[in-house]
């Protein structure tokens, strides 16, 4: 059973650097065709896709938000941490992190789909 | 959004509802669409992948389909437990990125 966790804090300030870490099990990240992905929501809105983590290490960003994120992983510790600088009152929302598929019989970042999502972590961004 | 969905509908227990997610040529006419269901206070869940492929444990009265640059999903028997929000999504070959709908709220009279 694929499960996944997001931690990290509920409130940080302007301008402050937000650090997510999503905890997965059920999987491994070095499977061919897994990633895992962090997505975020805010109140009344649709979800916005920020970034992903590939099997073979390769990583993708939203280009909206490219220049302000970082993915990394821990594989002994099957995690998957998103930085996000200069955190901004927009920037408030619930953070989820996803298990991601590749389609069969594709290849690249357009194959994957969110097929499994952690319960999300609120994110408040205030002074 | 890059993806355009009504904001709400509605149907009663049985009826069959459409909801509509209009894209373009970079997105829903040359990538696979998938859909999300989602609850109020609970994550998304993956509805329909590949445009048309259910996974385990959906029910087959959710289906969905691909013309163009537009994808539909369809309830078929809509049921008191179906109302919630509907998401779209596809890849965006322009902007390199994975896109999202406006989401539609299923009301169930």
């Amino acid at each position: 059973q694929i499960t996944l966790k997001e931690s990290g804090p509920m409130l940080v300030k302007p301008t402050q650097t937000l650090t997510l870490t999503c905890t997965f099990s059920g999987f491994s990240l070095s499977t061919d065709g897994v990633g895992v992905a962090w997505l975020r929501q805010s109140p009344g809105k649709a979800p916005e896709w920020l970034a992903i983590f590939y099997w073979d290490d390769d990583r993708r960003y939203s280009p909206y938000l490219k220049s302000r994120l970082t993915i990394t992983k821990d594989t002994s510790k099957k995690q998957v941490v998103l930085t996000m600088t200069n955190m901004n009152p927009v920037d408030t929302a619930t953070y989820y992190c996803a298990h991601s598929t590749r389609r069969f019989r594709c290849s690249g970042g357009r194959c994957y789909y969110f097929d499994s999502w952690g319960q999300g972590t609120l994110v408040t961004v205030s002074s | 959004s890059v993806l355009t969905q009504a904001p709400s509908q509605s149907g009663t227990p049985g009826q069959r509802v459409t909801i509509f997610c209009f894209g373009s040529t970079s997105n829903i006419g040359t990538e696979t669409v998938n859909w999300f269901q989602q609850f109020p206070g609970t994550a998304p869940k993956l509805l329909i992948y590949s445009d048309n492929q259910r996974p385990s444990g959906v029910p087959d009265r959710f289906s969905g389909s691909k013309s163009g640059t537009t994808a539909s999903l369809a309830i078929s028997g809509l049921q008191s437990e179906d109302e919630a929000d509907y998401f779209c999504a596809a890849w965006d070959d322009s902007l390199k990125g994975h896109v999202f709908g406006s989401g539609t709220k299923v009301t169930v009279l």
